[in-house]
C-alpha cells in the first residue's frame, strides 16, 4: 500500500498565486522528499527534508515537516505555468544497512493557468 | 550527460512474450531501483540492487527478473507478459549511504496487447 496520501489530488491556480500541497504518512521515516513529474516524463527530485528538520527552502519551494503529525507540506510561491506537473512526496525508511527504501505518495496534479 | 538512461522508451508487445528493459547510470551511484507506475500514477517499488546485490524484492511475480551485471546497470526481464503488466517502468539510482534524492530515468511505457 502507499505510504503517503497527498491532498489535494488536483489543484488549479492562476499564475502568480501560491500552491500548497500536503502529504501524510504512516510510519517513522529517515527523511521525506518531494518530486515533480511532468506529463510523460520521469520524476525529478526537488527537495529533501530530514526527520530532525522542520522547514527547508529551495528557491520558490518551501517544505515543512511535522513528525508528530506525520505530515509534510510543499509550498510553491509565485507559481508559473511551467510549474504545471504532478508532485509526489516520498518517505525514506531504512531497509537494512545504509539503504533507504523510498515509498511514494499518491501525488497532486497541479495546473497553473497563465 | 550524467544521467539514468533506460531503453526502450516505448514497448508494445503481445501477451505471452518475453521482453527486457535496460537501464544504465553514469552517476557513480551504488544503488539502483525499478519502480512501476500504473495508470493512476501510483508508483510502487519493485526491486533494488546495491553494488550488484539484490536488497529489495517487493513481492513481484517470478516472471519479473532483474539482473545487475555491474553497479552501473540494472536490467529488467519479464517473462510471459500479461495485460496487467502494462504500465510505465522507471529505473532510478541513488547513493544509498547518503540521504540524497533518487535520479530517475525517463521511463519505459510498456503496453501488452
Amino acid at each position: 500500500s502507499q505510504q503517503g496520501e497527498e491532498d489535494p489530488q488536483a489543484l488549479s491556480i492562476q499564475e502568480g498565486e501560491n500552491a500548497t500541497m500536503n502529504c501524510s504518512y504512516k510510519t517513522s521515516i529517515n527523511n521525506l522528499q518531494w518530486y515533480r513529474q511532468n506529463s510523460g516524463r520521469g520524476l525529478v527530485h526537488l527537495i529533501l527534508i530530514r526527520s530532525n528538520e522542520r522547514e527547508k527552502h529551495s528557491g520558490r519551494l518551501r517544505v515543512t515537516l511535522d513528525t508528530s503529525k506525520k505530515s509534510s507540506s510543499l509550498l510553491i510561491t509565485a507559481s508559473r505555468a511551467a510549474d504545471t506537473a504532478s508532485y509526489f512526496c516520498a518517505t525514506a525508511n531504512n531497509y537494512g544497512g545504509a539503504t533507504n527504501k523510498l515509498i511514494f505518495g499518491t501525488g497532486t496534479l497541479l495546473a497553473v493557468q497563465p | 550527460d550524467t544521467a539514468v538512461s533506460q531503453t526502450p522508451k516505448y514497448l508494445v508487445t503481445q501477451m505471452g512474450n518475453d521482453k527486457s528493459i535496460k537501464c544504465e547510470q553514469n552517476l557513480g551511484h551504488d544503488t539502483m531501483y525499478w519502480y512501476k507506475q500504473d495508470s493512476k500514477k501510483f508508483l510502487k517499488i519493485m526491486f533494488s540492487y546495491n553494488n550488484k546485490e539484490l536488497i529489495i524484492n517487493e513481492t513481484v511475480p517470478n516472471r519479473f527478473s532483474p539482473k545487475s551485471p555491474d553497479k552501473a546497470h540494472l536490467n529488467l526481464h519479464i517473462n510471459s507478459l500479461e495485460l496487467g503488466d502494462s504500465a510505465v517502468y522507471f529505473c532510478a539510482s541513488s547513493q544509498a549511504a547518503q540521504a540524497y534524492g533518487y535520479t530517475f530515468g525517463s521511463g519505459t511505457r510498456l503496453t501488452v496487447v
